[in-house]
C-alpha cells in the first residue's frame, strides 16, 4: 500500500458526461500528478500541482482541469467525455523539493460508452 | 521519436533466472531515473531509485545508469512467478517534476 488513496475505483459513464476522480497523497506529500494510462499511449502526464498552487501542465486536454484544496487532495474533473477517455487514471504522490520518487495510488478505470 | 524507448516483450524466463530490463533515453536533461512495477490493473509499485549514473542494490534488484550511453538497466536475481509484471522505467530532469515513462516491459517468470 503506497499510502495514496483514489476513488472511486471504476466509473462508468456515458459519452458527453462529467466525472470527478478524487486522489489524497501521502501524509506529508505536497505534490500531487496525475497520469493517463491507455493501451496505446502508455503513461502519459497530465498535470501537477505542488501545495495548492499548478505547477506544470502536461498532455491534458482543455475537457480537463483539476485542482488541490488546502487539505492537499486534489479532484480531476473531465468532461465532455468521449470515447477515447476511457483509461486508467493515476495519481502519484511526493514530498515536493528536490525529492523525484513518486508513489502512485491504485488508479481509477474510466469506462465511457 | 520516443524521448524513452522500452522494448515492451513480452519476456518469458525460467524461475530462479536472471531477468535484464533496459530502457534507452534520448534527453541528456534527465538526471533521475526509476523503476516501477506493474501488476495488472494496479497503481504502478516504486522499486529502484537512482540519482545520475552509478549502481544500486536492494536485494534482488540492481539498477544501473549509464548516462554517457543513456541507457538504464534493471537486474533481477532468483527470479520468482511472483516477479511477473509489468515493468516501467521513468525518469526526470529535476526533482519535484513530471515523470517520462517507457511502455513498459511485460515479463512472466515460468515455475
Amino acid at each position: 500500500d503506497s499510502g495514496v488513496t483514489q476513488t472511486p475505483k471504476h466509473l462508468i459513464t456515458a459519452t458527453g458526461q462529467r466525472v470527478t476522480l478524487r486522489c489524497s497523497p501521502r501524509s506529508g506529500d505536497l505534490s500531487v500528478y496525475w497520469y493517463q494510462q491507455s493501451l496505446d499511449q502508455g503513461l502519459q502526464f497530465l498535470i501537477q500541482y505542488y501545495n495548492g498552487e499548478e505547477r506544470a501542465k502536461g498532455n491534458i486536454l482543455e475537457r480537463f482541469s483539476a485542482q488541490q484544496f488546502p487539505d492537499l487532495h486534489s479532484e480531476l474533473n473531465l468532461s465532455s467525455l468521449e470515447l477515447g477517455d476511457s483509461a486508467l487514471y493515476f495519481c502519484a504522490s511526493s514530498v515536493g523539493g528536490a525529492v523525484s520518487e513518486q508513489y502512485f495510488g491504485p488508479g481509477t478505470r474510466l469506462t465511457v460508452t | 521519436q520516443k524521448e524513452v524507448e522500452q522494448d515492451p516483450g513480452p519476456l518469458s524466463v525460467p524461475e530462479g533466472a536472471i531477468v535484464s530490463l533496459n530502457c534507452t533515453y534520448s534527453n541528456s536533461a534527465f538526471q533521475y531515473f526509476m523503476w516501477y512495477r506493474q501488476y495488472s490493473r494496479k497503481g504502478p509499485e516504486l522499486l529502484m531509485y537512482t540519482y545520475s549514473s552509478g549502481n544500486k542494490e536492494d536485494g534482488r534488484f540492481t539498477a544501473q545508469v549509464d548516462k554517457s550511453s543513456k541507457y538504464i538497466s534493471l537486474f533481477i536475481r532468483d527470479s520468482q512467478p511472483s516477479d511477473s509484471a509489468t515493468y516501467l522505467c521513468a525518469m526526470s530532469a529535476r526533482g519535484n517534476e513530471k515523470l517520462t515513462f517507457g511502455t513498459g516491459t511485460r515479463l512472466t517468470i515460468i515455475p
